[in-house]
């Protein structure tokens, strides 16, 4: 097991494009998160799975945000018309659906330029 | 919503020496569990140490432990015997015993060791 990952590392897009994130979550880890860290800040909440189901968007996910799990595995987020405000780094996270004391495993990151 | 507050952007210490850093957090629930975060430049996140609200016993692992002070709601991280690698961002962060179990960051306060 290698961890969590995510695809790609980093995205430079002009404004207005669309854009497409993957995270692979760690296997048999049920709980999937994303985050989004600006710079110098500390990650926010963006949306949480469990399996494949979404059962908590943050309001920061506006309605250019949208996040899939199909089949409880791996998640994408994608942004469509983006805007210069989105450029950030977005993370994943997962963790068995045990209990809140089991920490959350995060990836690397995918690092959003808009231009 | 629970807050959690880091008031030291940075600080910085002499290689070997002890430091801590300061946390505070605003919480009305009584079933929650506070972390301490470590990112390195340009690494993902790790976790460094976690404690369970509902013990009294500060935690302890290696060279790190917390002063958690529940009814001061404090949660302090202190590095003994500092190392050239402890050099990164940290993040306290709450996360309910309920829900969805995000994790509520702290804005960060990055450490230096100086050699």
């Amino acid at each position: 097991d290698t961890g969590v990952s995510q695809n790609p590392r980093h995205k430079i897009t002009k404004r207005g494009q669309n854009v497409t994130f993957r995270c692979d979550p760690i296997s048999e880890h049920n709980r999937l998160y994303w985050y989004r860290q600006t710079l110098g800040q500390g990650p926010e909440f963006l949306t949480y799975f469990q399996n494949e189901a979404q059962l908590e968007k943050s309001r920061l996910l506006s309605d250019r945000f949208s996040a899939e799990r199909p089949k409880g595995s791996f998640s994408t987020l994608e942004i469509q018309r983006t805007e210069q405000g989105d450029s950030a780094m977005y993370l994943c996270a997962s963790s068995p659906d045990v209990s809140a004391s089991y920490e959350q495993y995060f990836g690397p990151g995918t690092r959003l330029t808009v231009t | 919503a629970q807050t959690v507050t880091q008031s030291q952007p940075e600080m910085s210490v002499q290689e070997a020496e002890t430091v801590t850093l300061s946390c505070t957090y605003d919480t009305s629930e009584s079933d929650y569990y506070l972390f301490w975060y470590k990112q390195p430049p340009s690494r993902q996140m790790i976790l460094v140490i976690r404690q369970e609200a509902y013990k009294q016993q500060n935690a302890t692992e290696n060279r790190f432990s917390v002063n958690f002070q529940k009814a001061a709601k404090s949660f302090s991280l202190k590095i003994s015997d500092s190392q050239l690698g402890d050099a990164a961002m940290y993040f306290c962060a709450y996360r309910s015993g309920q829900g969805a179990q995000k994790l509520v960051f702290g804005q960060g306060t990055r450490l230096t060791i100086n050699p």
